[in-house]
């Protein structure tokens, strides 16, 4: 069963535009999400995340939205820049205190064209 | 300074043998994880240690078998090495075992069964 979802497998964007990554998710115990970035060959790299408390964090030019009554998240990338260009994973952590999980999607491509 | 190292990058290996890899942070975390990412590029949690005790063990076949000696240590054994093993299997850390707390990911070792 999947809870977090990334359906768009693919997405490119021109230089300097916006980059709107999608995630779903069907749990709504979940209480923080986050998203990471992964080069090839390399780690996931964290990027930003958001509590299920709010609707906005923003950290310069990564903006993420979480709509609870949708189940959904989005992050923003503006402006995108060619150097932004990797696999974008959505994550979701549920549990107790002590029995903490992070649930990944199976990731976004993002290309930015120069 | 690499902050999460495992050894080896890449393992190829026949089927039935028995391969470990290790993994290493510099970070002073209380927490450690592997995660396994199949064909499919999901990325699933396999176990996870804080300070140097097992807190998930996400139903993974008792072949494998993590070992944590000491907190910054968090290695992997897997007998009988069987084809559908393989796979990228990345380490990470955090500060410690909370929601919404980021995970700092290892390069990754990709793993062939032949």
């Amino acid at each position: 069963d999947q809870q977090v979802k990334q359906n768009s497998p693919s997405l490119s964007v021109q230089e300097g535009r916006i980059s709107i990554l999608n995630c779903d998710y069907t749990n709504s115990m979940f209480d923080y999400f986050l998203w990471y970035k992964k080069y090839p060959a390399e780690g996931p790299t964290f990027l930003i995340s958001i509590s299920s408390i709010k609707d906005k964090n923003e950290d310069g030019r990564f903006t993420v939205f979480l709509n609870k009554s949708a189940k959904h998240l989005s992050l923003h990338i503006v402006p995108s820049q060619p150097g932004d260009s990797a696999v974008y994973f959505c994550a979701a952590s549920l549990g107790a205190s002590g029995t903490y999980k992070y649930i990944f999607g199976t990731g976004t491509r993002l290309k930015v064209l120069a | 300074d690499t902050a999460v190292s495992q050894t080896p990058k890449y393992l190829v290996t026949q089927m039935g043998n028995d391969k470990s890899i290790k993994c290493e942070q510099n970070l002073g975390h209380d927490t450690m994880y592997w995660y396994k990412q199949d064909s499919k590029k999901f990325l699933k949690i396999m176990f996870s240690y804080n300070n140097k005790e097992l807190i998930i063990n996400e139903t993974v076949p008792n072949r494998f078998s993590p070992k944590s000696p000491d907190k910054a240590h968090l290695n992997l054994h897997i007998n009988s090495l069987e084809l559908g093993d393989s796979a990228v299997y990345f380490c990470a850390s955090s500060l410690r075992h909370a929601g919404g707390t980021e995970a700092f990911f290892g390069q990754g070792t990709r793993l062939t069964v032949v």
